[in-house]
């Protein structure tokens, strides 16, 4: 199976702020990388698709990069309904994969 | 899109349950779905999936042999039969629409349902 990794596990951040969240995988899956944000007792929401495709009705202030084993999501200026919990997701093969999960908090 | 599960509940060890998905809001039998679970404070785990025409179906190591994924085109409808449940099995469990991307070569998981909670315990 495919190890996915995040990084940080959680962090504290301000509104405004620039924050970057790590994806690491234990073998190349090209642009497999997905993106989800969750906040407490919902259900995870799409974010970004292949590595960097924005979904339809995510804001623009999020953003996805990379390829191969190195994965970043991006929030360009933290906003307060940001604050949540974001989990890289590998469909590249079966079983599909999760990171652990990074908890984004207020600062 | 509107996905919702039901089926969950309280269930004894090496008992049984059967969850259901109704999907509505996209052509269902356009597409795979999957039932990924979360367990109490945890991060996210895919259960199983299965195609469109439920010619492939996979199951995560930890519930093969116990859990069985179905479909029903004609009612828009996903199953998650659960067998001989242990501790571990206790999750909200999702119910998932699949995608691909304009390439055809990345799928992603695009809608979700909002959950529902099994509880295996004594």
């Amino acid at each position: 199976d495919i190890q996915l990794t995040q990084s940080p596990s959680s962090l504290s951040a301000s509104v405004g702020d620039r924050v970057t969240i790590s994806c690491r995988t234990s073998q190349s899956i090209t642009e497999s990388l997905n993106w989800y944000q969750q906040k407490p007792g919902k259900a995870p929401k799409l974010l970004i698709f292949a590595a960097s495709s924005l979904q339809s009705g995510v804001p623009s202030r999020f953003s996805g990069s990379g390829s191969g084993t190195d994965f970043t999501l991006t929030i360009t200026s933290l906003q307060p309904e940001d604050f949540a919990t974001y989990h890289c997701q590998q469909s590249f093969s079966t079983p599909q994969t999760f990171g652990q999960g990074t908890k984004v908090e207020f600062k | 899109v509107q996905l919702v599960e039901s089926g969950g509940g309280s269930v004894q060890p090496d008992g049984s349950l059967r969850l259901a998905c109704a999907a509505s809001g996209f052509t269902f039998d356009d597409y795979a779905m999957h039932w990924v679970r979360q367990a109490p404070g945890k991060g996210l785990e895919w259960v199983s999936g299965i195609t469109w025409n439920s010619v492939k179906i996979d199951y995560a190591d930890s519930v093969e042999g116990r859990f069985t994924i179905s479909r029903d085109n004609a009612k828009n409808s996903l199953y998650l039969q659960m067998n001989s449940l242990r501790a571990e099995d206790t999750a909200v469990y999702y119910c998932v629409k699949d995608n691909y991307d304009n390439t055809g070569d990345h799928a992603y998981f695009d809608f979700w349902g909002q959950g529902t909670l099994v509880t295996v315990t004594s």
